[in-house]
């Protein structure tokens, strides 16, 4: 099957700082998606990008499709921006995540 | 709207114990979902059905059974439970073209 690799692995940030977080795949996809892991275990869809760009408020995704790869920007982070973000591939073959924590 | 629902939301069993998880959507979605989620890892799908009447395996489906018992509800069934098997689990749901998911609060279940 497809593998998905995220990086980091962990991202500390101050509140109002921008960050990027990546998403790799071994395989050309259909679907990926991006979510968000609360601290609470509650998962949100964030994204459904298989290519190109699309914006929601202070996040944003764009997939390199030719290239293997996603990005998802998170500007002005916010305390509530904390939590696991994943990326996840056709078969629904998530990565092991992003896990981003952001101080006051 | 309350989107999808899992029951119960914690659960322990013993080794050899049989239980069934339920999960229900009112979003009229075609596809529906079962994942687990171990310590620090990703999510693993178990099983998945496409629309009412089917379901194919997952990454990982052994010592599972699931039925879509109608376009609403999507069971997922551990007939011989097993420490392995303590984790969290989701369910979720997406319409067939948007792919999008949605996911349920979670059942965290320990064998022991």
């Amino acid at each position: 099957g497809i593998q998905v690799e995220q990086s980091p692995p962990d991202l500390i940030l101050q509140e109002g700082a921008n960050s990027t977080l990546r998403c790799n795949f071994s395989d050309s996809v259909n679907n990926l998606q991006w979510f968000h892991q609360n601290p609470w275990g509650q998962l949100i869809n964030l994204f459904y990008i298989p290519s190109g760009t699309k914006q929601n408020g202070r996040l944003s995704a764009t997939t390199v499709a030719t290239e293997r790869y996603s990005l998802l920007y998170i500007s002005s982070s916010q305390t509530t921006d904390s939590g696991v973000y994943f990326c996840a591939v056709d078969d629904m073959r998530f990565g092991a995540g992003t896990r981003l924590t952001v101080k006051p | 709207n309350a989107g999808v629902t899992q029951t119960p939301k914690f659960q322990v069993l013993k080794t050899g114990q049989s239980m069934t998880l339920q999960c229900a959507q009112d979003m009229n979605h075609n596809s529906m979902y079962w994942y687990r989620q171990d310590p620090g890892m990703g999510l693993r799908l178990i099983y998945y059905s496409a629309s009412e009447g089917t379901t194919d395996k997952g990454e990982v489906p052994n010592g599972y059974n699931v039925s879509r018992l109608n376009k609403r509800e999507f069971s997922l069934r551990l007939e011989s439970a097993a420490p392995s098997q303590t984790s969290v689990y989701f369910c979720a749901s997406s319409h067939r073209e948007t792919y999008e998911q949605y996911f349920g609060p979670g059942t965290r279940l320990t064998v022991t």
